[in-house]
């Protein structure tokens, strides 16, 4: 089976401030990994995906992760925050089903952004 | 282009009802799915579409819970019997198919509410 988990339900930042949200992941196949973004009664955005390739991932709005596979971890960061990037952020792995893939989410991390 | 849709946006029914939540999938999307998020929890899967057949309906609860998607576009999941713990929000999403590497186009969500 595969899982993530997302370390820090809540985290919080200043304004111009380094943004570093975790997630570590379990697979017993290669994983593929995957950030989306909630905003507030909206629905999930994808960020960024990590499949094969090129370890370090670059996405939307300023936003990067890196697969490490000797740390099993897939963490989020963006070196200067903004204002706007208060929201949920949930991390998630493939997950085989009986003839194809669904998503298994971590419980999210809820970024605050402060000026 | 137009992203997924999903209708109502909100619903509040009385325990023991039945309810139907609809989901209009991004134009040409063969793969579809919902996933049901409790507060303060990531998404969670419960069934998936490859066209018209439910390839994966493993992450629904019980039977009280149905889906269908009788042309290979739109789908309604359907709840029978609405118990309190069925409140959540209900996420629709779609990709262009079902590989490992697609990524899932979300929808807003439905709230619903049972009281």
């Amino acid at each position: 089976a595969q899982s993530v988990t997302q370390l820090g339900s809540h985290v919080s930042v200043s304004e111009g401030a380094l943004v570093l949200l975790r997630c570590n992941y379990s697979s017993s196949v290669p994983p593929y990994l995957f950030w989306y973004v909630q905003y507030p009664n909206q629905g999930l955005q994808l960020l960024l995906k990590y499949t094969t390739g090129a370890t370090l991932v670059k996405g939307i709005n300023g936003f990067e992760a890196e697969f490490k596979k000797s740390e099993t971890s897939f963490h989020l960061t963006k070196p200067s925050a903004h204002m706007s990037d208060a929201a949920e952020y949930f991390c998630a792995v493939r997950s085989k089903t009986n003839s194809g893939y669904a998503l298994n989410f971590g419980k999210g991390t809820s970024l605050l952004v402060t000026p | 282009g137009a992203g997924v849709s999903q209708t109502p946006s909100n619903k509040v029914t009385e325990k023991g009802k039945y309810v139907e939540l609809r989901c209009d999938p991004i134009s040409g999307h063969t793969a579809l799915y919902w996933y049901r998020q409790s507060l303060g929890q990531g998404p969670e899967f419960l069934i998936y579409f490859q066209g018209t057949g439910a390839a994966d309906d493993s992450g629904l609860p019980n039977d009280r819970f149905f889906a269908v998607r009788p042309e290979g576009s739109v789908s309604t999941l359907k709840i029978q019997r609405t118990e309190r713990g069925d409140s959540a929000v209900y996420l629709c999403a779609s990709s262009p198919d079902s590989g490992e590497g697609e990524t899932q186009y979300f929808g807003p969500g439905t709230r619903l509410l049972v009281l």
